[in-house]
């Protein structure tokens, strides 16, 4: 299986302040037939099922506010959020579809500072 | 307006069979582009994805190695829905399980907390 492995755990940010959070896999993502990252980016909150944030590594989901951002390739990727708010205090989590089973990440937890 | 809707019990006794259902609004089991998939939620394991259904001129599924010998996912094109059928269940199966579509997640279902009973 690929692992995913998420760093940090967990993240306290300022508002307005920017956020980073990485995500590495055990065995590069890349799918060289559409050169696309097989790597989704996943927002959890309280009570709630995962929302799909970013897909194929880089690309927004529709209706995801363009404060998201992903970025990287192989087996490093970046979720940034570029200036937080208070409604993004949630759980990060990123997966790999490149290769079955689906594997994510151990999440990390996004806070206020 | 797409959306799963899950419904299925909160509590099993250990050794008995776990069974959700899945209903799909705006989609369609039989999709020749949509994969059906039961992923869960648990303090232990985090996100686990455990199997998937899809139709490609015939059905496929595809099971997690954690719990193959014990899962089945069944389409139902009469009610255009999916179902999760997990056997002989001990309180290690404790999650919050979800129905999701595609390969990146894009639609999920609301979730059921499943606690196994000793």
């Amino acid at each position: 299986d690929i692992v995913m492995t998420q760093s940090p755990d967990s993240l306290a940010v300022s508002l307005g302040e920017r956020a980073t959070i990485n995500c590495k896999s055990s065995h590069s993502i890349f799918y060289s037939s559409n050169n696309e990252n097989c790597l989704a980016w996943y927002q959890q909150k309280p009570g709630q099922p995962p929302r799909l944030l970013i897909y194929w590594a880089s690309s927004r989901e529709p209706g995801v506010p363009d404060r998201f951002s992903g970025s990287g390739s192989g087996t490093n990727f970046t979720l940034t959020i570029s200036s937080l708010q208070a409604e993004d205090v949630a759980l990060y989590y990123c997966q790999q579809y490149f290769i079955l089973p689906f594997t994510f990440g151990q999440g990390t937890k996004l806070e206020i500072k | 307006q797409v959306q799963l809707q899950q419904s299925g019990p909160g509590l099993v006794k250990s050794s008995q069979t776990l069974l959700l259902t899945c209903v799909i609004s705006g989609d369609s089991v039989s999709s020749n582009i949509a994969t059906w998939n039961w992923i869960r939620k648990s303090p232990s394991r985090g996100l686990e994805w455990l199997g998937r259904t899809y139709y490609r001129s015939k059905w496929f599924h595809d099971y997690a190695l954690s719990v193959t010998s014990r899962i089945t996912i069944s389409p139902d094109t009469a009610k255009n829905q999916f179902s999760l059928h997990l056997s002989s269940v001990t309180p290690d199966d404790t999650a919050v399980y979800y129905c999701a579509r595609n390969s990146a997640f894009d639609l999920w279902g609301q979730g059921t907390m499943v606690t196994v009973s000793s």
